[in-house]
């Protein structure tokens, strides 16, 4: 079964400076990874999607993430961190003819001002 | 609104009682997915509806939990007999037939057991 590792259960960056948060999957086979973020008492929000193709992808509010085989990882970043990116953010990964995903435990985004 | 939607957004019940969620998916959406998530960590899933059928069902789906979705269209997930253990939020996701499995989730149900 597949599994999915995000390292740090909390990063804190100061706004405006580049935000990094990790995603390790284990798979045999390429995967489908998706970032998806959660604010506090909310469901759960796309952010970008790697499926096949470009292993740079782009999401919404300005992330991004590359897909590294070699590594099998698939870190989210963003350039300038803003106070609106604090939340919670879960890596997930996609397995079985059900497409259902597997979750990391998630990274809380804490940005101080 | 044509999101995913889920009632009620909050819950609190006394151990032992039942309990009943509803999810309403995208309307054109077949798959639909129950996941439970608690408190600093991911969600878990429970079980997964392509259509009317039932499809899969996580071990983490005790005899107490039970879920249909009678006309393929909204589902219920009931708890009976709640446990102080079940208190969670409870999320429902739903997908369309093809693709790559991405999920459109709604707010989540949010159970207190007392």
């Amino acid at each position: 079964a597949q599994s999915v590792t995000q390292l740090g259960s909390h990063v804190s960056v100061s706004e405006g400076a580049l935000v990094l948060l990790r995603c390790n999957y284990s798979s045999s086979v390429p995967p489908y990874l998706f970032w998806y973020v959660q604010y506090p008492n909310q469901g759960l929000q796309l952010l970008l999607k790697y499926t096949t193709g470009a292993t740079l992808v782009k999401g919404i509010n300005g992330f991004e993430a590359e897909f590294k085989k070699s590594e099998t990882s698939f870190h989210l970043t963003k350039p300038s961190a803003h106070m609106s990116d604090a939340a919670e953010y879960f890596c997930a990964v996609s397995e079985g003819s059900n497409y259902q995903l597997i979750w990391g435990a998630g990274t809380k985004l804490i940005i101080k001002p | 609104d044509t999101g995913v939607s889920q009632d009620p957004r909050h819950k609190i019940t006394k151990r032992g009682q039942n309990v009943t969620f509803r999810c309403d998916p995208i309307s054109e959406h077949n798959r639909l997915y129950w996941y439970r998530q608690t408190l600093g960590q991911g969600p878990e899933f429970l079980t997964y509806f392509q259509n009317e059928a039932q499809l899969e069902k996580s071990r983490l789906l005790s005899d107490r939990f039970s879920a249909e979705r009678p006309k393929g269209s909204f589902s219920t997930l009931e708890i009976q007999r709640t446990e102080q253990g079940d208190s969670a939020m409870y999320l429902c996701a739903s997908s369309l037939p093809q693709g790559t499995g991405e999920q459109f989730f709604g707010p989540g149900t949010r159970l207190t057991v007392l």
